[in-house]
Order: structure tokens, then C-alpha cells, then sequence
């Protein structure tokens, strides 16, 4: 029973297209985040959700929209998908925003 | 935002060697966190740190929190070839920064 879990694991895409990812935490936290890591594996957070009110929205293009339907749930939308979108982008959770983060195992976006 | 620098970048050791990586902050962190992440995976939480001074140790990891909570250490004692992968450290409040990370490889 996986804690946090995303899909899609892999998702190739031709450039212009528009791609979710879905993510889904069963740990009862009330935080969750989008991290992005690129092929440096740097890790950059772009969201941060608590209990589905946006925290912290970085500089990150608006052509990406997080959803939280409920604090469960954080999803992440790309519209318009651009060559320099590709990289692995991680879900996470943490009870408070405090505690030590849970990621899931990631989405590998590859946009040709 | 808060940045978190992290060194070395790489590290190459033969299999029973320490291994040492270094987290530094500009400004005071309230806390501290360790990540574990293996090629190809996901990273995974290992420690938090939270008081000035603080050492925790794991078996052969030990971790430390500097006096004045801006800086903090991951040491591993003898490493083993199940130690390689990439150790994050991240500071910050309810928005944890990641370090860049250092990536270990242990040659056999």
C-alpha cells in the first residue's frame, strides 16, 4: 500500500501538448509539494499545498497549474509543453509542513 | 528564498572508507533534514534536526546540527557499496530548500 503514489511513472509527449500528473498521498498528512529534479538531480520545489490551499507557488511558468480537490490529492497540470519541461518531477507529503518529507517515486516527463 | 549549499558535489571512496558531506546556510534554519536518494529512485527521508549543537547517529551515519543552525554535517563511518547514491540535505520552515546534493559512488 503505497504511501504516496503518482502517475503516471513515464510520460513522453511531443512539444505544444498539454499533460497531468496525478498524485495521491494515504498518510493522513495535511502538506503536500511538487518538486521538479533535473537531469543535475538539483530538486526544486514548485508548490506547496495545506490542506488544498496553495502555500507557496515559486517562480514556476503559470503554463503549470497545481489542483488540490482535497488534501489527499495534488495534482499538477502543464499546458503547452516545452523541451525544457523535461526533468522528474516528485510528489511529497509531511504531516505539518515541519516533519520529514514523503515523496513518491516520481514521474519521468520526456517532452520530443 | 532560503538557500542551502551543499558540498562536495561528487565523492568517489573504496569501500571502507569515511565519507563526509557538508550543508551550509546564510541565514539561521529552524531545522535540518537528511535524504537518502539511490540512482534511480526516489529520495527518502533519514533524520531530522532541530536543536543547536544536535548529534544524532544511525548505525554508522551521524549527523550534526551546527551551534549556531546554519550549517550541518552527514558522516558515514566505513562506507559499504549499499551507501552509494545521492545525499540531499534541505533546511527551511513549512517549504524545505534542498541542497544540491553530493553524490557518492563506493568502489567494491
Amino acid at each position: 500500500d503505497t504511501a504516496v503514489s503518482q502517475t503516471p511513472k513515464y510520460l513522453v509527449t511531443q512539444m505544444g501538448n498539454d499533460k497531468s500528473i496525478k498524485c495521491e498521498q494515504n498518510l493522513g498528512h495535511d502538506t503536500m509539494y511538487w518538486y521538479k529534479q533535473d537531469s543535475k538531480k538539483f530538486l526544486k520545489i514548485m508548490f506547496s499545498y495545506n490542506n488544498k490551499e496553495l502555500i507557496i507557488n515559486e517562480t514556476v511558468p503559470n503554463r503549470f497549474s497545481p489542483k488540490s480537490p482535497d488534501k489527499a490529492h495534488l495534482n499538477l497540470h502543464i499546458n503547452s509543453l516545452e523541451l525544457g519541461d523535461s526533468a522528474v518531477y516528485f510528489c511529497a507529503s509531511s504531516p505539518d509542513g515541519y516533519y520529514g518529507y514523503t515523496f513518491g517515486s516520481g514521474t519521468r516527463l520526456t517532452v520530443v | 528564498g532560503q538557500q542551502v549549499m551543499q558540498i562536495p558535489q561528487y565523492q568517489h571512496v573504496q569501500e571502507g572508507e569515511d565519507f563526509t558531506t557538508y550543508c551550509n546556510s546564510s541565514t539561521t534554519l529552524s531545522n535540518i533534514q537528511w535524504y537518502k536518494q539511490r540512482p534511480g529512485g526516489h529520495p527518502v527521508f533519514l533524520i531530522q534536526l532541530v536543536k543547536s549543537g544536535e548529534v544524532k547517529k544511525q548505525k554508522r551515519l551521524t549527523f550534526q546540527f551546527g551551534e549556531a543552525k546554519k550549517n550541518s554535517s552527514l558522516h558515514i563511518t566505513a562506507t559499504q557499496t549499499t551507501d552509494v547514491g545521492t545525499y540531499f540535505c534541505a533546511g527551511g520552515n513549512n517549504d524545505m530548500r534542498f541542497g544540491a546534493g553530493t553524490r557518492l559512488t563506493v568502489k567494491p
